[in-house]
């Protein structure tokens, strides 16, 4: 079983739709969890951690179920520059080392 | 904005070669990484170093592969004798401090390794 799965994808939404992303993690000890971005042939970035309360950046919202080992991404409003892979990554304690999940491929049409 | 750097963006050469990736993280920053990624498949961890010791590493770390930090500024990893599957982009990132407090590693754009 893969340690950090989501679907691959790809998203085709149009222009200011509403796209989430879900991830499922296997490992119960994980500890802090992300979402990075990546543009194709590109360096990953974070967009944002992701806390137990659930958090919100702008138009981007994120929700942790520790109990079901799962993490969700909303885009409200997408925009064009939104098109990219969103990675899920997750932290086993409080160490370094961040294991990757494949990735969800989004693509925003106008 | 500060940012982590990597050289060469391309590198290629013949199986059994010795190649060293160069990264230069952002200076204030403690923990320095080493990732890759191989053509259509997930980022994947290789090691960590902080204090100029390894403090992990991943299966995928063995022992022709090996880190240094030979100066104050640079990190390097060194892959001892090449193999086809080597090939991938490896990113270099760093941290101000672990990332299992929240904190962000950043990336540099990652050198191409092509092994012939």
């Amino acid at each position: 079983r893969k340690e950090v799965e989501q679907d691959p994808g790809p998203f085709n939404v149009p222009e200011g739709a509403t796209v989430a992303f879900n991830c499922t993690y296997s490992n119960s000890a994980s500890q802090s969890f992300f979402w990075y971005r990546q543009d194709c042939r590109k360096e990953p970035k974070l967009l944002m951690s992701v806390y137990s309360s659930g958090n919100e950046d702008g138009r981007f919202t994120a929700q942790l179920n520790r109990a079901s080992q799962y993490i969700s991404l909303l885009i409200r409003d997408s925009k064009l520059s939104d098109s990219a892979t969103y990675l899920c990554v997750v932290t086993h304690n409080a160490g370094n080392m961040l294991t990757f999940g494949g990735g969800t491929r989004l693509m925003v049409k106008p | 904005e500060p940012e982590v750097t990597q050289t060469p963006s391309h590198q290629v050469t013949q199986m059994g070669q010795e190649v060293i990736l160069r990264c230069v993280p952002i200076s204030n920053h403690l923990y320095f990484y080493w990732y890759r990624q191989i053509l259509g498949q997930k980022v994947e961890f290789l090691v960590s170093f902080y204090n100029n010791e390894i403090s992990e590493k991943s299966e995928i770390f063995d022992d022709q592969f090996s880190v240094e930090r030979p100066d104050g500024s640079n990190f390097t990893l060194k892959i001892r004798s090449t193999k086809l599957e080597d090939s991938a982009m490896y990113f270099c990132a760093s941290s101000e401090r672990l990332a299992g407090y929240s904190y962000e590693q950043y990336f540099g754009p990652g050198t191409r390794l092509t092994v012939t």
